[in-house]
């Protein structure tokens, strides 16, 4: 099976705009979350989506938003970027039963 | 709470050495724990997990023993090569309700390998 996919693998925008990030989960996996990795803070839970609900999210303003389609296909947008928000966002799939995650890539963001 | 400690880095060894990493970790509940590599550029690579008290997980000449009693998943390695020089992240997964989805990850430790 392909892995995960995320695109674009790299961004660059400037304070003020908006961004999207598209994550393709592995074939049949329905989950989807999504994680935050910057050197100060560490890796940082953002949220997680089972079939196109959002069922969990972690600490970060509404700013940060995400979806997910019925292909399971999952996208994460953030408005109003900040210099703050340069970091590499990495998104993981898993199946509905297990607790293992799979890794995509990752999308490395710089805002200037 | 859930929460991951993991020794910090850097750590550098030559190559042929022996590796630990330490991890510990609190939980609500009875988690799985895993072991992810991140190479320069790249994004997370599961090595290995365990999901119950005294289960070891191994991959790649990786061991790590599930402790309950220490709350403990020691990362291990006998004979370490300069291939193996990355980033590695301890984290759990606990049991349901608001912890869904979510992985609870260590600061990492950077190993470099010297030939």
């Amino acid at each position: 099976k392909a892995g995960v996919t995320q695109t674009p693998r790299y961004l660059i925008k400037t304070r003020g705009q908006q961004v999207t990030l598209s994550c393709s989960p592995i074939s049949g996996h329905r989950s989807v979350s999504w994680y935050q990795q910057t050197p100060g803070q560490g890796l940082q839970f953002l949220f997680e989506y089972f079939s196109e609900t959002q069922r969990n999210k972690g600490n970060f303003p509404g700013r940060f938003s995400g979806r997910q389609f019925s292909n399971s296909r999952s996208e994460m947008n953030v408005s109003t970027l900040e210099l703050g928000d340069s970091a590499l966002y990495l998104c993981a799939s898993r199946d509905g039963g297990g607790d293992t995650q799979y890794f995509g890539p990752g999308t490395r963001l710089t805002v200037l | 709470g859930n929460s991951v400690t993991q020794m910090e880095g850097p750590v550098t060894l030559s190559e042929e050495a022996f590796l630990t990493i330490n991890c510990t970790y609190t939980a609500t509940g009875y988690p799985s724990l895993f072991w992810y590599v991140q190479y320069p550029g790249e994004g997370l690579q599961l090595l290995l997990k365990a999901t119950k008290a005294d289960d070891k997980g191994s991959n790649k000449g990786f061991e790590a023993t599930y402790r309950k009693e220490t709350t403990s998943f020691h990362l291990e390695k006998g004979s370490v090569q300069v291939s193996d020089s990355a980033v590695y992240f301890c984290a759990l997964s606990a049991r349901g309700g608001s912890t869904l989805g979510r992985l609870y990850f260590g600061r990492g430790t950077q190993l470099t390998v010297w030939p």
